[in-house]
């Protein structure tokens, strides 16, 4: 069965230094990785996917197949940055996605 | 463009009875899923419809039962309601039904189960 982990319940980092948030999954098929991220009295969305390799707000993330991770990075946090990133892991031929447990990020201005 | 929407928001039952959620989607896409939220944890897939029929569904009891209607919107129903029942659930939608793990979230019904 598929899981997804996030070590870390809260990470706090000061403005401007750099954050790294910790994913690390099992599935034995090739996966697909997401992050999420849910602002203060928003909804979750989409931040990345990893067949996208792209940089989204600064953000990225890279998949390590050898290790089972997909952290997300980001050289310089921001006092925007701070919500609750959830890293997501999709599988079966429909849209199940599992979801770790999330990580709450606290940008210290 | 509207946006995913859920009600009710909030709703309070007692052990056994039985409650209807109500999710609309984005315009224009014809998929969704719903997805139990407990406390500190993350999302769990509960099952997903897809032109009105479910195509996938996580490891929930029947007593977890959903429909989808001919405009895509949604129902979820649960029934015997237990107290581990209290969360937040949210529905979400997408277009079409492969795995492209791009979901757009509503903002979620919380039930307490007293």
């Amino acid at each position: 069965a598929q899981r997804v982990t996030q070590p870390e319940k809260l990470l706090s980092v000061f403005k401007g230094a750099p954050v790294e948030l910790k994913c690390n999954y099992s599935y034995s098929g090739s996966p697909e990785l997401f992050w999420y991220v849910q602002y203060s009295r928003q909804r979750l969305q989409l931040l990345l996917r990893h067949i996208s390799r792209e940089s989204i707000k600064g953000f990225t993330a890279d998949l390590n197949k050898g290790e089972t991770s997909f952290h997300l990075k980001k050289p310089f946090a921001q006092e925007e940055d701070s919500a609750m990133y959830y890293c997501a892991l999709i599988s079966g031929g429909y849209q199940k996605v599992t979801f770790g447990t999330g990580t709450k990020l606290q940008v210290i201005p | 463009e509207t946006g995913v929407t859920q009600s009710p928001t909030h709703l309070i039952k007692t052990r056994g009875q039985q409650v209807t959620l109500r999710c609309s989607s984005q315009s224009g896409h014809n998929t969704v899923s719903w997805y139990q939220q407990a406390l500190g944890q993350g999302p769990q897939f509960i099952f997903q419809y897809y032109r009105e029929e479910e195509n996938g569904r996580g490891n929930f009891p029947p007593r977890f039962s959903g429909l989808q209607f001919p405009n895509y919107s949604s129902e979820l129903n649960v029934n015997a309601l237990e107290l581990d029942d209290s969360a937040l659930y949210l529905c979400a939608s997408s277009l079409g039904r492969g795995p492209t793990g791009e979901l757009f979230f509503g903002e979620g019904s919380r039930l307490t189960v007293l």
